[in-house]
């Protein structure tokens, strides 16, 4: 049974920094495609950012919102997957899913609280 | 970016009702069009990938269809366990995109 399990979200002050992680079971992680996609409050869904795995490339992408901000990383030996949020602003308050998938996002983990606030 | 919009925004509807949702793209897209269901605190699930295909294990009552800028997915007989939030994903392009949500609930 593929499971992601986040961790590491929290209360964050505007400016400050959260490293999210996820770890993957019950899938061959180091040939998956790794994302991040985020849920303010209320609101829809918006993918962050993508890694893929190292067989092609390990090429990354964000969206322009988190673009020098955000970094994705994975330690397939580790079969995690990490979100480093620096620069936090109010914005990013959001639940954070990761979820496996190149283009269709198959399994979803149950997600991790961030919220930014004074 | 592909901006993804979907009507309406809300429904409600009875069990056994046929539900069908819109889905339109800012541009021409191939086949890379999701759709995903969520329910209340839970994380979204896909039902329908390449604009058509039911994921495994997804019931047949859920279809997709559609082409270009214009996608539907379809109920064709709602169950109680249907009601939730949907949406549609496009994977054409990056970023990707999502729908705002169609919200399905009780009448």
């Amino acid at each position: 049974e593929v499971q992601l399990v986040e961790s590491g979200g929290g209360l964050v002050k505007p400016g400050g920094s959260l490293r999210l992680s996820c770890a993957g079971s019950g899938f061959t992680f180091s040939n998956a495609w790794m994302n991040w996609v985020r849920q303010a409050p209320g609101k829809g869904l918006e993918w962050v950012a993508r890694i893929k795995s190292k067989s092609v490339g390990g090429t990354i992408d964000y969206a322009a919102p988190v673009r020098g901000r955000f970094t994705i990383s994975r330690d397939d030996s580790k079969g995690t997957v990490y979100l480093q949020i620096n620069g936090l602003k109010t914005e990013d308050t959001a639940v954070y899913f990761c979820v496996t998938g190149g283009y269709r996002f198959d399994f979803w983990g149950q997600g991790t609280l961030v919220t930014v606030s004074s | 970016d592909i901006q993804m919009t979907q009507s309406p925004s809300s429904l409600s509807a009875s069990v056994g009702d046929r539900v069908t949702i819109t889905c339109q793209a800012t541009q021409d897209m191939t086949i890379h069009l999701n759709w995903y269901q969520q329910k209340p605190g839970k994380a979204p699930k896909l039902l329908i990938y390449d604009i058509s295909n039911l994921e495994t294990g997804v019931p047949s009552r859920f279809g997709g269809s559609g082409s270009g800028t214009d996608f539907t997915f379809t109920i064709s007989n709602l169950q109680p366990e249907d009601f939730a939030t949907y949406y549609c994903q496009q994977y054409d392009i990056l970023p990707f995109t999502f729908g705002p949500g169609t919200n399905v609930d009780v009448k």
